[in-house]
Order: C-alpha cells, then sequence, then structure tokens
C-alpha cells in the first residue's frame, strides 16, 4: 500500500458542486499539503498544515478549504467547483528533522475535471 | 519571497547522451534546500536528489548529479548517459531552512524526451 493515498484518484464533476478531495497517509509526518499542478504552471501551493491545530494559505488558496482530522488526514475540498479549477492535485507529507532533507513524499495525485 | 526559474519548457536528447537541465533560483535566505523531482507519463512525483545550501559538494545519486552554483543562484540536473526510461517531466523545487517555513515552492518544469 502507498504510504500517502489519495482518494478519489480520478472525478469528474458538474459547476457548482461541492467536491472533497481526501488524503491520508501512513509515514507519520506531522506536515501535509495540497498542490495543485496545471500545464505549464508547475506545482503551486494550495494550503499546508504542520500539524492537527495548524492550517495555512498557500498561494493559491482562494475557492478551497482544508481539513485536518487528525496526523494522518488532510482533506481539500472545493466549495462550488469551477471550470478553471480543473487540474491535477497533489497531498504531500513532510517531517521536519534537523539535518534531514525536508524532501516531500507525494500521494499518486487526484486527477479533477470540472465541467 | 523565494522563486524557482527552469527556463526549458521541453528537450530532445539522444539516448545515452548526457543532459543538463536548467534551473535558478532566487532566495535572500542564507539556509535552503534544493530538489529535483521526476514526473513519468503515469504521473507520481519521484524524488531525485537534494542539494543542502551548506553542502560543500555538489549532490550525486548514481546518474543523477546536482550542478550546484550558489554564487550564481543555479542548481542544474545533469542525468549522465540517459535511457528511454528517463523521458518525463523534471521539477525542480527549493524550501527554505528556518523551522515554521518549510514548504518547497517548484519551478515550471522541464519535459525531457529521449530519442532512440
Amino acid at each position: 500500500d502507498a504510504d500517502v493515498t489519495q482518494t478519489p484518484r480520478n472525478r469528474i464533476t458538474k459547476t457548482g458542486k461541492r467536491i472533497m478531495l481526501e488524503c491520508s497517509q501512513t509515514k507519520g509526518h506531522d506536515r501535509m499539503y495540497w498542490y495543485r499542478q496545471d500545464p505549464g504552471l508547475g506545482l503551486r501551493l494550495i494550503y499546508y498544515s504542520f500539524d492537527v491545530k495548524d492550517i495555512n494559505k498557500g498561494e493559491i488558496s482562494d475557492g478551497y478549504s482544508v481539513s485536518r482530522q487528525a496526523q494522518a488526514k488532510f482533506s481539500l475540498s472545493l466549495e462550488s467547483a469551477i471550470p478553471n479549477q480543473t487540474a491535477l492535485y497533489f497531498c504531500a507529507t513532510s517531517d521536519f528533522l534537523a539535518g534531514g532533507t525536508g524532501e516531500l513524499f507525494f500521494g499518486e495525485g487526484s486527477r479533477l475535471t470540472v465541467l | 519571497a523565494q522563486k524557482i526559474t527552469q527556463t526549458q519548457p521541453g528537450m530532445f536528447v539522444q539516448e545515452k547522451e548526457a543532459v543538463t537541465l536548467d534551473c535558478t533560483y532566487d532566495t535572500s535566505d542564507p539556509s535552503y534546500g534544493l530538489f529535483w523531482y521526476k514526473q513519468p507519463s503515469s504521473g507520481e512525483m519521484i524524488f531525485l536528489i537534494y542539494q543542502g545550501s551548506y553542502d560543500q559538494q555538489n549532490a550525486t545519486e548514481g546518474r543523477y548529479s546536482l550542478n550546484f552554483q550558489k554564487a550564481r543562484k543555479s542548481a542544474n540536473l545533469v542525468i549522465s548517459a540517459s535511457q528511454l526510461g528517463d523521458s518525463a517531466m523534471y521539477f525542480c523545487a527549493m524550501r527554505l531552512s528556518n523551522f515554521g517555513n518549510e514548504k518547497l515552492t517548484f519551478g515550471t518544469g522541464t519535459r525531457l524526451t529521449i530519442i532512440p
């Protein structure tokens, strides 16, 4: 099983619908992130959380919200989906260790299409 | 704020040749880390290599090496003896090292195609 699991892997929805993307991890990491990937734009940070009580906006948080239900779970919601939120979404985790790299461990991605 | 720039949207390289993927970064912080990730057509993100700003030597991992030129703020990825399986998107990323600010900022990526 993957260390970072995203559900659903693919979703097609209509404009105005509420969508939740879920992420769970078994790595025991404190830090969790949501990124979106668009062609030509790379990965952009939506929200991140450094522990259960900590939620921070990234560079493109408008139209999104998150919930950190537990150390291992971090979900992303689109309250009213719009077509320009069509993208590949990644959840990632990291564990800041003194002297460590802080490398991100990614889920497999959730491809969302908003019609 | 930190910024990562990858100026090569796409590259075509003959199999078995070496390839250099360019990455420049901008930050005023003295302590940071630089990463390269590979994204094959299947979509997953694969960590390749890491370089810390205080590391004295260039990082190497098998056929991957990172040409770190701190004064020029560049962190180019070098792949030696390219293989067909190296065809993928490659992303450069940077992370600041101060506690509580460890999120990664990514470049826009380079699509590498290896020609048989």
